[in-house]
């Protein structure tokens, strides 16, 4: 199975200020996604942004972008003008190929604490 | 979006007896449905893949047999912990991908918490 890494359990990071996540992952298949996903304390998952494998170009969503380094397995989340709101656990997660059931697998997750 | 219900949020149980949470897909058609458990402060475990119209398939290590898993149409999917112990107490999600449009993402429901007594 495919394996996800967050080294960082914990993040802080002042508002308005900017923040990078990190997520490792290793794979064996050359199609895949990647995700990163907010969970807030309503414990409801929510798509923060996705990144297709086969594109070189980093995927960017608003104030969120990603530095997707494919030959290193390296996919990492900048978040730029913290706001209050963006406090939440965030995972990194893999959809692995469609001969594989197209399985997602996640990280351990890190907790983003925004400071006033 | 795409909107993924689940059902009962929250239900508490007492030790032997059986609990069913539904999982519904309110405006996608989804094929394939997932069911993570999540132990506090960790991440989703993937339980096991279900299938409309087929067996699911489980992940090693989790027990078909105490986490029933049912997909009888393209928007239901229904995880049933049968004869519930107190160490089945945890939060379990469920997710969904489109049928059709298909954009890799995965669309989660609320979870379900369950506490066995």
């Amino acid at each position: 199975a495919q394996t996800v890494t967050q080294s960082q359990p914990e993040m802080s990071v002042q508002e308005a200020e900017t923040v990078t996540l990190s997520c490792t992952y290793d794979t064996s298949e050359s199609d895949y996604y990647l995700f990163w996903y907010k969970q807030p304390p309503s414990r409801q998952m929510i798509l923060v942004i996705r990144q297709e494998a086969y594109k070189q170009q980093n995927a960017t969503e608003n104030r969120f972008s990603v530095n997707f380094q494919k030959a290193a397995k390296s996919f990492s989340l900048k978040i730029s003008d913290s706001q209050l709101g963006d406090a939440a656990m965030y995972f990194c997660a893999y959809r692995s190929a469609p001969a594989n059931f197209n399985k997602f697998y996640f990280g351990s997750g890190t907790k983003l604490n925004v400071k006033p | 979006g795409a909107v993924v219900s689940q059902h009962p949020s929250r239900v508490i149980c007492k030790s032997g007896t059986s609990v069913k949470i539904e999982c519904r897909s309110l405006d996608f058609q989804a094929t394939t449905m997932f069911w993570y458990r999540q132990f506090p402060k960790q991440s989703l475990m993937l339980m096991a893949t279900s299938n409309e119209g087929s067996k699911a398939t489980y992940e090693q290590g989790v027990e078909k047999d105490k986490f029933l898993i049912n997909h009888a149409s393209l928007t239901l999917s229904t995880l049933t912990v049968t004869s519930a112990h107190p160490e089945d107490s945890s939060f379990y999600i469920c997710s969904a991908r489109k049928q059709v449009d298909d954009t890799g993402e995965l669309f989660f429901g609320e979870g379900s918490r369950l506490t066995v007594l």
